[in-house]
């Protein structure tokens, strides 16, 4: 079936930098698509989500860009914090499949300090 | 308001047994979903509801089975737990947005 996948699996960055994490998918006729973090232990926090019909959307310290040319979609956040450590997971959702959601494996974000 | 809750938080089962997990949403929302995470790995969704009295079948619905008798409860069943079902159960509801929101999991061993 359709998939959402995320390019790397974890990632390092130094307290205070901003982080860029991506993401591909293949349904090209999704209407829109969500970020989610998850802390250990915790279940998936909603973060921001993006309409197809939309190029960007800003959030407080957060951003989703989303190029429909190429199908990606990625999480840009500023200033990353402890706080930030966490899974991060896109994921799809299919309106016509009753709002089911498409998850991607997830991308660990690890905070040097 | 509590969102979504589910019980219990954690349970060990044996082998064959049987079990119920609760999920509860106070949120007046329309669609529920139940999901199991094994370790390293995204959500895979088992079973759906898009109503009271309606269930319908995820990416991997065997060896489960669910029950919507309220709007605001969904309970999973498993019948004959095996260890292949070792996993992290999380509930999720949603509204029309689509944005679904989810409860603390629970975690199950099968030994």
């Amino acid at each position: 079936g359709e998939s959402v996948g995320l390019h790397l699996p974890t990632l390092s960055v130094q307290e205070g930098d901003n982080s860029i994490i991506n993401c591909a998918y293949s349904n090209s006729a999704s209407d829109y698509f969500i970020w989610y973090k998850q802390e250990s232990g915790k279940g998936p926090q909603f973060i921001i989500d993006i309409r197809s019909n939309m190029d960007k959307r800003q959030g407080q310290r957060v951003t989703v860009l989303l190029n429909k040319t190429v199908k990606h979609l990625s999480l840009q956040i500023a200033a990353t914090q402890p706080g930030d450590s966490a899974v991060y997971f896109c994921a799809e959702v299919e309106i016509y499949s009753n709002y089911q959601l498409i998850w991607g494996a997830g991308t660990k974000l690890i905070i040097k300090p | 308001n509590a969102g979504v809750t589910q019980t219990p938080k954690f349970r060990v089962l044996k082998t064959g047994q049987s079990m119920t997990l609760l999920c509860a949403q106070d949120m007046n929302h329309e669609y529920m979903y139940w999901y199991r995470q094994d370790p390293g790995m995204g959500l895979r969704l088992i079973h759906y509801s898009v109503g009271e009295g309606t269930t319908a079948k995820g990416e991997v619905p065997d060896g489960y089975n669910v029950s919507r008798l309220k709007k605001q409860n969904f309970l999973l069943g498993l019948e004959s737990a095996a260890p292949s079902q070792t996993s992290v159960y999380f509930c999720a509801s949603s509204g029309q947005r689509g944005e679904q929101y989810f409860g603390p999991g629970t975690r199950l061993t099968v030994t």
